[in-house]
C-alpha cells in the first residue's frame, strides 16, 4: 500500500510569486491534514478536510493560503502571493473513517521544503 | 487548549546506553499522546501511542513511553540505544473533536537525538 506522498519534494521562489504544493494521501483516508514546519519551530496544524469538506481550517494563518480537497481525495495548498516567513516544510497526514468513526493514527508525507527568497 | 513542551532539542547518548526523550503535555480532557520520529529525508513515523489503554505503551524499534497522569508526562525511552536511532523525535497530543473527526495533532519542539559509537 503506498503511503502519503507530497510534490514537489523541495520549492524554491521568490517572494511575491505563487506556488502550489500537493497531496496525495493513503487511498482510502477521508481525513486528510496539513501541518507546517517553519525553521526552529515546532510543528504546527494548518487544517483538516474530511473527504471534500474543511473540518477545521483554525490554523490557517492568513488569505494568501487556499487549501483544496475537489472530490475528497488528493489535495493541494496554494500560497499566493508567497512571502519569506512562508519558508518551511510543509507536512500532509491522511487517516482513515472506518465504521463511522476515525482511526486515531495520521500518517504523514514527507514535506514540501519550501524556501521564499 | 492542550500543550506539549519536549524538555532538551538536542540529546547525545552512547551507542548502548539508555535513552530518555522527555515529554509533558497540557491537557483540560484526557488526551491521546503519541510520539513520533523522523529520519533523514523521510516523512514522520508514528512510534507508539496511548489511547487510554495501559499507561505503559510499547512501540516500533524497542521503544516504550509510559502515561503518567499526576506528572503530566509522557516519556519516551529505550533500554540499549543503536545508531540507526539517530533521528528527531516528535511527542503529539490530540484530544478527541466530537464526531467523526479526531481533530489536529498538537506538537512539541522536537528532540534530535545522536548515538555515538
Amino acid at each position: 500500500e503506498a503511503g502519503v506522498t507530497q510534490f514537489p519534494s523541495h520549492s524554491v521562489i521568490e517572494k511575491g510569486q505563487t506556488v502550489t504544493l500537493r497531496c496525495d494521501p493513503i487511498s482510502g483516508h477521508d481525513n486528510l491534514y496539513w501541518y507546517r514546519r517553519v525553521m526552529g519551530k515546532e510543528i504546527k496544524f494548518l487544517l483538516h478536510f474530511v473527504k471534500e469538506s474543511k473540518q477545521d481550517e483554525s490554523g490557517m494563518p492568513n488569505n494568501r493560503f487556499l487549501a483544496e480537497r475537489t472530490g475528497g481525495t488528493y489535495s493541494t495548498l496554494k500560497v499566493q502571493p508567497a512571502e519569506l516567513e512562508d519558508s518551511g516544510v510543509y507536512f500532509c497526514a491522511s487517516s482513515q473513517v472506518r465504521g463511522g468513526q476515525s482511526t486515531d493514527t495520521q500518517y504523514f508525507g514527507p514535506g514540501t521544503r519550501l524556501t521564499v527568497l | 487548549a492542550q500543550s506539549v513542551t519536549q524538555l532538551g532539542s538536542h540529546v547525545s547518548v552512547s551507542e548502548g546506553a539508555l535513552v530518555l526523550l522527555r515529554c509533558n503535555y497540557s491537557s483540560s480532557v484526557p488526551p491521546y499522546l503519541f510520539w513520533y520520529v523522523q529520519y533523514p529525508n523521510q516523512g514522520l513515523q508514528l512510534l507508539l501511542k496511548y489511547t487510554s489503554a495501559a499507561t505503559l505503551v510499547k512501540g516500533i524499534n524497542g521503544f516504550e513511553a509510559e502515561f503518567k497522569k499526576s506528572e503530566t508526562s509522557f516519556h519516551l525511552t529505550k533500554p540499549s540505544a543503536h545508531m540507526r536511532d539517530a533521528a528527531e523525535y516528535f511527542c503529539a497530543v490530540r484530544v478527541y473533536a466530537g464526531g467523526t473527526s479526531y481533530g489536529k495533532l498538537t506538537f512539541g519542539q522536537g528532540t534530535i537525538l545522536t548515538v555515538h559509537p
